[in-house]
């Protein structure tokens, strides 16, 4: 079955800081991984994806994350933590012939200023 | 183009009462997914609906829930008889087809149940 593991509820980083947000998936297939972000009292806005193709992924608001099959991985960075970023953050894989997304419990990033 | 609409923002139910719960797919959008997320937690898939046909209710409890998808007019995910541990916040996800991908997300709809 599939699972997703985000390793540390809160993650605190200081403004100007890299941000690594870690993200661990089980699947038997190729799967599609995704990285949603919440502000607060807010719904999901997808922050970027991968579904086939270059492993090394950039999204919205300066994010990427890198597909690394061997370590069944994909872990989003930002150079530079910004006040704006702190939300929460979910990872999500679901597999090429299925629609369901699991999810994995979510990360709050908190920016020091 | 309008996203996924939910309504209302917050819903205050007092025990036994029923919940309902709206949802309106972006345009161009007939699969829909009901998603719950308890305090502290991730999102847990509850059912996936195109229109007219539940898809997968695998994730909904047997009772008290239920979802439709009618011809005309938004998703509904109906929450009978509410108990406490049914506050959440309860999410809507569309997307143009079924497959894997990019699901686009509603605000969510806030339920208290007192």
């Amino acid at each position: 079955a599939q699972s997703v593991t985000q390793l540390g509820s809160h993650v605190s980083v200081s403004e100007g800081a890299l941000v690594l947000l870690r993200c661990n998936y089980s699947s038997s297939v190729p799967p599609y991984l995704f990285w949603y972000v919440q502000y607060p009292n807010q719904g999901l806005q997808l922050l970027l994806k991968y579904t086939t193709g270059a492993t090394l992924v950039k999204g919205i608001n300066g994010f990427e994350a890198e597909f690394k099959k061997s370590e069944t991985s994909f872990h989003l960075t930002k150079p530079s933590a910004h006040m704006s970023d702190a939300a929460e953050y979910f990872c999500a894989v679901s597999e090429d012939s299925n629609y369901q997304l699991i999810w994995g419990a979510g990360t709050k990033l908190i920016i020091k200023p | 183009n309008a996203g996924v609409m939910q309504n209302p923002r917050h819903l205050v139910r007092r025990r036994g009462q029923e919940a309902r719960l709206r949802c309106s797919p972006m345009k161009g959008h007939s699969h829909v997914y009901w998603y719950r997320q308890l305090p502290e937690e991730g999102l847990k898939f509850m059912v996936y609906l195109q229109k007219e046909n539940i898809i997968d209710e695998s994730g909904m409890p047997k009772e008290r829930f239920s979802a439709e998808f009618p011809k005309e007019g938004p998703s509904i995910l109906r929450i009978q008889q509410v108990v406490r541990g049914d506050s959440a916040a309860y999410f809507c996800a569309s997307s143009p087809s079924g497959g894997p991908g990019e699901q686009f997300f509603g605000p969510g709809t806030r339920l208290t149940v007192l």
